[in-house]
């Protein structure tokens, strides 16, 4: 799941197993999730997003859960492959003021190793 | 495709000197972002900007500032840079809300690959 500080939690899983992902938010009025893939050495890549009036979500291969009550989000990849080895990122958006537009609260990703 | 261009992938400066971070976004975007990204701790917002010649500082704006003098180009000038600047720097952009209506924020951000800036 995720964490802050300097240490990036590590989830392995073998080739064709199904992938999950944990994430905490902190803030109980955000009312939009995303979910952000980062390869090494590119800059993050949408891979799904779900709105506050929804507890799931689904795309290909992947799904997103949002449980309301205990502010927490997982993303679930089936039959991970190597292409998904990559550090993820959960993001909330708290509700803005017009101005703010809009400003994304990331966690501090989670590491995934897929091994043949 | 939305195209986000970050002008430097890498850059080696001493320290004081001051830097320039430029971005580029190709879509008409309404807001832009720089965040730096450190391990552990995720992506962090520095500024962002809404419209042009607006910012407004995000959780970490202390050592840095902001130039958007144009809709699709937003700069992160470090003034004096210092060896805690070191880091990798992302830029992003998106349309205001997600361009729907219903809504009060999200929305995709749209990053660029990265400038990794080392301070000695």
């Amino acid at each position: 799941g995720e964490s802050v500080g300097l240490h990036l939690p590590t989830l392995s899983v073998q080739e064709g197993d199904n992938s999950i992902i944990n994430c905490a938010y902190s803030n109980s009025a955000s009312d939009y999730f995303i979910w952000y893939k980062q390869e090494s050495g590119k800059g993050p890549q949408f891979i799904i997003d779900i709105r506050s009036n929804m507890d799931k979500r689904q795309g290909q291969r992947v799904t997103v859960l949002l449980n309301k009550t205990v502010k927490h989000l997982s993303l679930q990849i089936a039959a991970t492959q190597p292409g998904d080895s990559a550090v993820y990122f959960c993001a909330e958006n708290p509700p803005p003021p017009k101005t703010a537009g809009n400003k994304l609260t990331f966690g501090g990703g989670t590491r995934v190793l897929v091994k043949p | 495709d939305v195209k986000v261009t970050q002008s430097s992938r890498y850059l080696v400066k001493r320290t004081g000197e001051k830097v320039f971070l430029e971005c580029v976004q190709d879509m008409d975007h309404e807001n832009m972002f720089w965040y730096r990204q450190d391990p552990g701790l995720g992506l962090r917002l520095i500024y962002f900007s809404y419209d042009v010649k607006m910012k407004e500082k995000g959780d970490i704006p202390e050592g840095y500032s902001v130039s958007r003098e144009k809709k699709e180009r937003f700069s992160l000038i470090l003034e004096s840079a210092s060896t805690n600047q070191t880091s990798m720097y992302l830029c992003a952009s998106t349309d205001l809300w997600g361009g729907d209506p219903r809504y009060t924020s999200g929305g995709e951000l749209f990053f660029g690959e990265g400038s990794r800036l080392t301070v000695l």
